[in-house]
């Protein structure tokens, strides 16, 4: 398997602009995660979808942040309008399901889309 | 909320060194944990998963071990390389992965 595959892996772009970074999960894993990195906060949770559905987006730090996934093979998470303080690592995850028996419960990560808002 | 942190947060020892890097976590009730190493400008790599019901796991090197009633794990490193300076992370897992805020490690040819 290919792994976790996340586009683009550089985003340069001004404030106010409209960002799209795309994911496409391990084939099978019915988590798939959204995360951002920056070195004051560390990694953060965005959102997470179980077969597709999100289940809690409490990570989502405003409305400009918009998630989606529309099959099991690709999500998405949008950011409009930019601003400088979404300058960070995006990074996509997916896992088996989170445990269960005879199931390692394992996570998994993509390479990373760096996003920076001028 | 489960918290988990990482003590310290950065660590520097001579090439050869054997070395441990902790990770605390305050709500026991966990399925797994799981220990990363993030290089500059990567993603995270799994190294290491240990099961709730498991004490420790090894991989070359590595051994991990897991102790749920006092919350805490530790990443084992024999024989330290230089390539084995990276970023360290650990998470718990609950209802959804937790993670530490990670150990930067740098090994000194």
């Amino acid at each position: 398997d290919a792994g976790v595959i996340q586009s683009p892996r550089h985003e340069v772009t001004e404030m106010g602009q409209e960002v799209t970074l795309r994911c496409k999960p391990i084939s099978g894993h019915d988590y798939l995660f959204w995360y951002r990195q920056t070195m004051m906060r560390g990694l953060e949770l965005l959102i997470y979808f179980n077969n597709n559905v999100p289940i809690d987006d409490s990570g989502m730090p405003e409305d400009r942040f918009s998630a989606k996934m529309p099959n099991a093979s690709f999500s998405t998470l949008k950011i409009q309008p930019s601003e400088p303080r979404d300058s960070a690592v995006y990074f996509c995850a997916s896992s088996p399901r989170l445990q269960g028996l005879g199931n390692t419960g394992e996570l998994f990560f993509g390479e990373g889309s760096r996003l920076t808002v001028l | 909320k489960q918290e988990v942190t990482q003590i310290p947060a950065a660590l520097s020892v001579p090439e050869g060194e054997n070395l441990v890097l902790n990770c605390s976590f305050t709500d026991s009730a966990i399925y797994n944990l799981q220990w990363f190493r993030q290089d500059p400008g990567k993603g995270l790599t799994s190294l290491l998963l240990i099961q709730s019901s498991q004490r420790e796991q090894t991989s070359g090197r590595l051994n991990a071990s897991l102790d749920k009633s006092s919350g805490r794990s530790t990443l084992y490193i024999a024989a330290s390389q230089p390539g084995d300076s990276a970023t360290y992370l650990c998470a718990v897992t609950g209802n959804q992965f937790y993670f530490g805020t990670g150990t930067s490690l740098t090994v000194i040819p």
